[in-house]
């Protein structure tokens, strides 16, 4: 089976610039998380979805940073503007049961 | 979130078996024990998890501590590509969230 998708998987902005990631989930994988992961860190959940609702962004910087999930299906994470603290690995998950996770490859982000 | 305490790394030798520890004292009756991995470069993968018996899949064994405050994950063939950081992590699905919480993990150096 076809895993979780994510592009793009390299991304170098400037400070207070903008950018979006796009995450395509595992088929039929109802629930969709997105999580950040700072060099040297575990990864840390910013949002999760389940089909196109939101169950948890309570880790979310919402003032700059923002997640859709359109119909159910692929999602996008934008963060505006970018700030140096922003440069991680953002890591898009998909789940069908409670039982596992599975994980896409990231997108690096370094924010100069 | 309750947690979970990893010795920060570990080495082993190609070829032979490796137990990996985790302590959680905090646990509740309803705390599922998960393991994942992340190779260099990659996003985390699942590995095995239990609730209270000993589990076994053809990644790796997951034994429980009778008290459930502690675990180990058994890898009984190490192999240079089971180099990786560890995540032991405590998954609760009484309050619904269902979400995973990383920690720092436990880095695996495998010796040829």
């Amino acid at each position: 089976e076809a895993g979780v998708a994510q592009s793009p998987r390299y991304k170098i902005i400037e400070k207070r610039q903008s950018v979006a990631f796009w995450c395509n989930p595992i088929s039929g994988h109802a629930t969709l998380y997105w999580y950040q992961q700072i060099l040297g860190q575990g990864p840390k959940l910013l949002i999760q979805f389940q089909n196109n609702g939101v169950v948890d962004d309570s880790q979310l910087p919402k003032d700059r940073f923002s997640a859709e999930r359109l119909k159910g299906v692929d999602s996008t994470l934008k963060i505006q503007p970018a700030k140096l603290e922003d440069s991680a690995v953002y890591l898009c998950a998909s789940s069908l049961s409670r039982d596992k996770l599975y994980f896409g490859p990231g997108t690096r982000l370094t924010v100069l | 979130d309750a947690k979970t305490t990893q010795p920060n790394s570990m080495e082993s030798n190609e070829e032979e078996p490796v137990h990996l520890p985790c302590n959680h004292s905090t646990i509740s009756g309803t705390d599922y024990i998960h393991w994942y991995r992340q190779l260099p470069s990659q996003g985390p993968e699942y590995v095995i998890h239990g609730l209270t018996s000993n589990v076994n899949n053809r990644m790796a064994s997951l034994a429980i501590a009778e008290d459930r405050k502690s675990s180990t994950l058994i890898l009984h063939r190490a192999t240079l590509r089971d180099a990786a950081v560890y995540y032991c992590i405590l998954r609760d699905w009484k309050g619904g969230s269902e979400k995973l919480v990383f920690g720092k993990g436990m880095k695996l150096t495998v010796n040829p």
